[in-house]
């Protein structure tokens, strides 16, 4: 089953605009990590931000930040200021406790950033 | 310098043939992973492992085969019973450490097209 949805469709963006991207989760387990990752043309895979189940706090890691709503199950990524760099695809994973290390994606946001 | 080495970049296959992708890794990780991705689509898991001798089956493991003899090494076999094997394999590692921030390091992928 899917553990992870993103179903936003692909979004254009204007230059130094904020813009939010959708992630839901679906996990039973109390303990469980969240991850942003960045996919540019390249096809390299690179690290955003992580958010623990039992942090505190919403993470942020320089222009990203991740708002953080537990009891929906929703891990939404705020890039702020965007640049022409962002254009790119972005992926939201989860690692459960319980789940072996195994580690899941979603399908996905394809991000523009327009001049 | 650390990190994750995928080869080839690309690689061609005949149908019928089978393909061996590799990956290496020198950060002493104990997990490591593979996944597909086909155009537009996220990351499918195929196979992980979580230390030597040991693999666990993603959501897609129909047709592949890996193995994981050595902690650096964890190749992946694309066999003839992959109907459609063309598509863009990545291999990553992490730290074991359940949901922490333990983030996986990815390789550069390989492109793998049936001909």
């Amino acid at each position: 089953a899917q553990k992870i949805t993103q179903t936003q469709p692909g979004m254009f963006v204007q230059e130094k605009e904020a813009v939010t991207l959708d992630c839901t989760y679906d996990t039973s387990d109390p303990s469980y990590g969240l991850f942003w990752y960045k996919q540019p043309s390249s096809g390299e895979m690179i690290f955003l931000i992580y958010q623990g189940s039992y942090d505190q706090q919403n993470a942020t890691e320089g222009r990203y930040s991740l708002n953080f709503q537990k009891a929906r199950k929703s891990a939404n990524l705020v890039i702020s200021a965007s640049q022409l760099g962002d254009s790119a695809m972005y992926f939201c994973a989860m690692r459960e406790a319980y789940g072996n290390n195994r580690l899941a994606f979603g399908k996905g946001n394809q991000v523009v950033v327009i001049p | 310098d650390g990190g994750i080495t995928q080869s080839p970049k690309y690689l061609f296959r005949k149908e019928g043939q089978n393909v061996t992708l590799s990956c290496e890794q020198n950060l002493n990780h104990d997990a490591m992973y593979w996944y597909r991705q086909d155009p537009g689509q996220g990351l499918r898991l195929i196979y992980y492992s979580q230390i030597v001798n040991d693999f666990q089956k993603g959501d897609i493991a129909e047709g592949y085969s890996v193995s994981r003899e050595k902690k650096e090494s964890f190749p992946l076999t694309v066999t003839s019973a992959q109907k459609n094997p063309t598509a863009f394999y990545l291999c990553a590692s992490s730290i074991d450490a359940g949901p922490q921030r333990t983030e996986a390091f990815f390789g550069q992928g390989t492109r793998l097209t049936v001909v």
